[in-house]
């Protein structure tokens, strides 16, 4: 079965630190992923997807799929970057965007 | 550009009474879908409609969840009787045909005491 595991609840770092918000999944054939977020009093809107190979908000993700892994990086966090993220999978052959979220990972930004 | 809206907002009912929300997607998106989503969990698709047309709702339990798309357009799920574990922040969402960037609303958080 599909499955996305994020395995940190929160992750506490100061502005200006590398931050790295890890995804791992399971799925055999050929899955696209996804990094959605939801701010504080927000809606969860999509961050980017890995078929863009885009950096949205100075965050990227590279989907690796020996380590079966899609990690959302950012080189220096800001303090606007504190929210609830979540990784997502949905099957390549799919008809729209049946999504399989992970856990979920708060990300706190101190100053 | 307005978005996915969502009522009520909040909603707080006794287990075995029943309960009803409503859906109304961005115009022009053919797919609907409703989520389910428990304090500390990630969302969890409960039912996708394309239309008026159900596409998914393997993990819809029916016997106690409804959710119907009569015209096509705005959507109602219904739960009847509900349980204590049914306490969930339900999100619906919509999106082009085909397109998997999906447009969240803003959810109705459910209590049931």
């Amino acid at each position: 079965a599909q499955r996305v595991t994020q395995p940190e609840k929160l992750l506490s770092v100061f502005k200006g630190a590398p931050v790295e918000l890890k995804c791992n999944y399971s799925y055999s054939g050929s899955p696209e992923l996804f990094w959605y977020v939801q701010y504080s009093r927000q809606r969860l809107q999509l961050l980017l997807r890995h078929i863009s190979r885009e950096s949205i908000k100075g965050f990227t993700a590279d989907l690796n799929k020996g380590e079966t892994s899609f990690h959302l990086k950012k080189p220096f966090a800001q303090e606007e970057d504190s929210a609830m993220y979540y990784c997502a999978l949905t099957l390549s052959r799919n008809q729209g965007g049946k999504l399989i979220f992970g856990q979920g990972t708060e990300l706190s930004v101190k100053p | 550009e307005a978005g996915v809206a969502q009522s009520p907002r909040y909603k707080i009912i006794e287990k075995r009474q029943s309960v009803a929300f409503w859906c109304n997607p961005i115009s022009g998106h053919a797919t609907l879908y409703w989520y389910q989503q428990i304090l500390g969990q990630g969302p969890k698709l409960l039912i996708q409609f394309q239309n008026n047309g159900v596409v998914d709702d393997s993990q819809l339990p029916k016997d106690r969840f409804s959710a119907e798309r009569l015209k096509g357009v705005d959507s109602t799920l219904k739960i009847q009787p509900a349980k204590l574990e049914d306490s969930a922040v339900y999100l619906c969402a919509s999106s082009l045909v085909g397109s998997k960037k999906l447009f969240f609303g803003s959810g109705t958080q459910l209590s049931v005491l």
